[in-house]
């Protein structure tokens, strides 16, 4: 699976926009993006993946860019709860595969 | 949906001590994946099945580490003996795996294991 690369910490202001970055210059043509996040004491949490188009569902937002080598993910209205470490994953689509985490970005929400 | 459920939430056991941990995946999901995470090392993979049969377990410490799947809906990880660097918070997750898909992973809340 291709390697990606994130922030470690983001800050953000309740109620405006998250817009968390991930790099994967080296993701293949079958390997999809998934973003978890992991808020303290819980287990990580699914929230969005894609191939190429744009995803949105009722938890975020992901853009990608045309070429592939970097992804976004947009929390539209960051609330206190989005407090978390969300993790940037590529993974190859038919793989049973585990998910290989990184370090992740801290994203800290404040009041 | 349960989600996926493990217990026990928490252990405190002494050195030395049998540990066995358990998940109960998400209905209908044929991959289950035992993760660990620390402080240190972050979220490791331990071992992972496909339809009840393990398909790799490069990531088992050693072999003081083991991991059965009896069945579709009942998975258990082991330490015999347990040592103080085994403390961590243990995941389960479950995912289906189809011929040319697999959804997403969904974890567990986790085990927090302290051994003294």
């Amino acid at each position: 699976d291709a390697k990606t690369t994130q922030p470690p910490s983001m800050d953000c202001a309740e109620g405006r926009a998250a817009n968390l970055p991930c790099n994967h210059s080296t993701i293949s043509g079958n390997e999809y993006v998934y973003w978890y996040r992991q808020i303290h004491s819980q287990g990580p949490q699914y929230i969005i993946h894609g191939l190429k188009n744009n995803e949105t569902n009722e938890m975020a937002s992901l853009i990608i860019t045309e070429d592939r080598k970097s992804s976004t993910l947009i929390l539209p209205h960051a609330t206190l709860r989005d407090t978390a470490v969300y993790y940037c994953i590529v993974r190859a689509s038919g793989s049973a595969r585990q998910l290989t985490f990184g370090s992740g970005t801290q994203l800290t929400v404040l009041p | 949906d349960a989600g996926v459920i493990q217990s026990p939430r928490h252990e405190v056991t002494e050195m030395g001590q049998e540990v066995t941990l358990r998940c109960k995946p998400i209905s209908g999901h044929n991959s289950l994946f035992w993760y660990r995470q620390t402080m240190m090392r972050g979220l490791e993979l331990l071992i992972y099945f496909n339809n009840n049969v393990p398909i790799d377990d490069s990531g088992m410490p050693e072999d003081r580490f083991s991991a059965k799947m009896p069945n579709a809906s009942f998975s258990t990880l082991k330490i015999q003996p347990s040592e103080p660097r085994d403390s961590a918070v243990y995941f389960c997750a479950s995912s289906y795996y189809g011929r040319s898909q697999a959804s997403p992973l969904h974890f567990g809340n986790g085990t927090r294991l302290t051994v003294t």
